[in-house]
């Protein structure tokens, strides 16, 4: 049973460039969610996708999007990096629905560095 | 989502009981208490969740008192392996949707050999 998978492992970006991350979730979850984690710090909520949708979203600017595909798999997209977006990025998968406990299961994430 | 609060840091001989506190005084009636863990440089992994009984699976055991105020996580014979950061969350578990994580800073448990 394969757990959450995430691409790339690590990447290096320059400011004012974009980027893509990608995530699998685990098998038979159906949503999505994607964190962000500043060294030192506990991993902040960005937004959760469910049915394709953007279902919650956390505090980040809309320089943050994402998508989620039939396949339930997701992308986050940042635009226009900055310097403080370098950080561990985390994907968590979990199933919806009124016996779920929600608990979600997360990836090994991806390390962005901008320079 | 109630608030919790954990100590920043506890250390633990390998082998012996380790147990972190976790206080959440504002927690609802509808609010369980979900305890995750992150090595260093990995993903958060979910150990355990309860509501108001005492719960125990094969990596901890979860102990919330009568007034559900505050819980004890419980990983029984510690190994160095389980020396990581350790978060109690608390939130809503059936709300036909799932909620985010709100991840507060978590206690640094080191496991010493």
């Amino acid at each position: 049973d394969a757990g959450v998978t995430q691409s790339p492992t690590h990447l290096i970006k320059t400011r004012g460039q974009q980027v893509t991350l990608r995530c699998s979730p685990k098998s038979g979850h159906d949503t999505v969610s994607w964190y962000q984690q500043a060294l030192g710090q506990g991993p902040q909520f960005i937004f959760q996708y469910y049915e394709e949708e953007e279902r919650q979203r956390g505090n980040f600017p809309d320089r943050f999007s994402g998508h989620q595909f039939p396949n339930y798999s997701s992308e986050l997209n940042v635009n226009a990096l900055l310097l403080g977006d370098s950080a561990l990025y985390l994907c968590a998968s979990t199933l919806v629905g009124e016996r779920s406990y929600n608990e979600q299961f997360f990836g090994p994430g991806t390390r962005l560095t901008v320079l | 989502d109630a608030k919790t609060t954990q100590p920043t840091s506890m250390d633990c001989a390998e082998g012996r009981a380790a147990n972190l506190p976790c206080n959440h005084s504002t927690i609802s009636g509808n609010e369980y208490v979900y305890w995750y863990r992150q090595i260093h440089s990995q993903g958060p992994q979910y150990i355990i969740h309860g509501l108001k009984n005492n719960e125990t699976n094969e990596m901890a055991s979860l102990i919330i008192t009568e007034d559900r105020k505050s819980s004890t996580l419980i990983l029984p014979h510690a190994t160095l392996r389980d020396t990581a950061v350790y978060y109690c969350i608390v939130r809503v578990a059936f709300s036909g949707s799932a909620r985010q994580l709100t991840f507060g800073s978590g206690t640094q448990l080191t496991v010493l050999p």
